[in-house]
């Protein structure tokens, strides 16, 4: 099965600063790539995602790379503010199938 | 409006008892999904329901039992707690098909006393 690699496990940056986090993935298969970020009493909440057939995506602040060959994906967050605290996780599944493996999170902090 | 919805949000127990957590997806979504979280917040996959029918049965005691009664609702209950089982369940709802995301609930905190 797929086993999905999330670091750092914390990460603390001052308002303004980018924030990077790294995933690795074992199944060459997957290809499907989403990003969460999950706030204090919350559930898990999408913020982007990449599918494969991508390098990469941008949202405003938020942009997620994808390397197929070295099968890693990262997420970058751009002018980090207060707001952006939370656990990130990401997450890698095959087009049809219904399983996704998770990392194991990212607690980011942004020290105002 | 509340896409994916679970009842209760904290429920506190002794050890023995039965329990049931109710969740609810208005998305029209095809699949539904149990989550458990740790303590050290990892995400573990339990259960999987497309159309009312179980496709993930992952390695979970026989004590847990998913129900879906309609393809927008998916119950867990629980037979004879125990400790180990404290922890955050998510239900989670997804098209289910070619890289459609989850949708997440707010959880319900279980503990076990």
């Amino acid at each position: 099965g797929e086993n999905v690699e999330q670091h750092p496990s914390t990460l603390s940056v001052q308002e303004g600063d980018s924030a990077v986090i790294k995933c690795t993935y074992s199944d060459s298969a997957s290809n499907y790539f989403p990003w969460y970020k999950q706030e204090l009493g919350k559930g898990p909440q999408l913020i982007i995602d990449i599918r494969s057939n991508v390098g990469e995506k941008k949202d405003q602040r938020i942009a997620v790379t994808l390397n197929k060959t070295a099968k890693h994906f990262s997420l970058h967050i751009t002018e980090t503010q207060p707001e952006d605290s939370a656990v990130y996780f990401c997450a890698a599944s095959k087009y049809n199938f219904n399983k996704f493996y998770f990392g194991s999170g990212t607690k980011l902090n942004v020290k105002p | 409006d509340t896409a994916v919805s679970q009842t209760p949000k904290y429920l506190v127990t002794q050890m023995g008892n039965d329990k049931s957590i109710k969740c609810e997806q208005n998305l029209g979504h095809d699949t539904m999904y149990w989550y458990k979280q740790d303590s050290k917040k990892f995400l573990k996959i339990m259960f999987s329901y497309n159309n009312k029918e179980l496709i993930i049965n992952e390695t979970v005691p026989n004590r847990f039992s998913p129900k879906s009664p309609d393809k927008a609702h998916l119950n867990l209950h629980i037979n004879s707690l125990e400790l180990g089982d404290s922890a955050v369940y998510f239900c989670a709802s997804s098209q289910g098909q070619g890289g459609s995301p989850l949708h997440f609930g707010n959880g319900t905190r279980l503990t076990v006393t």
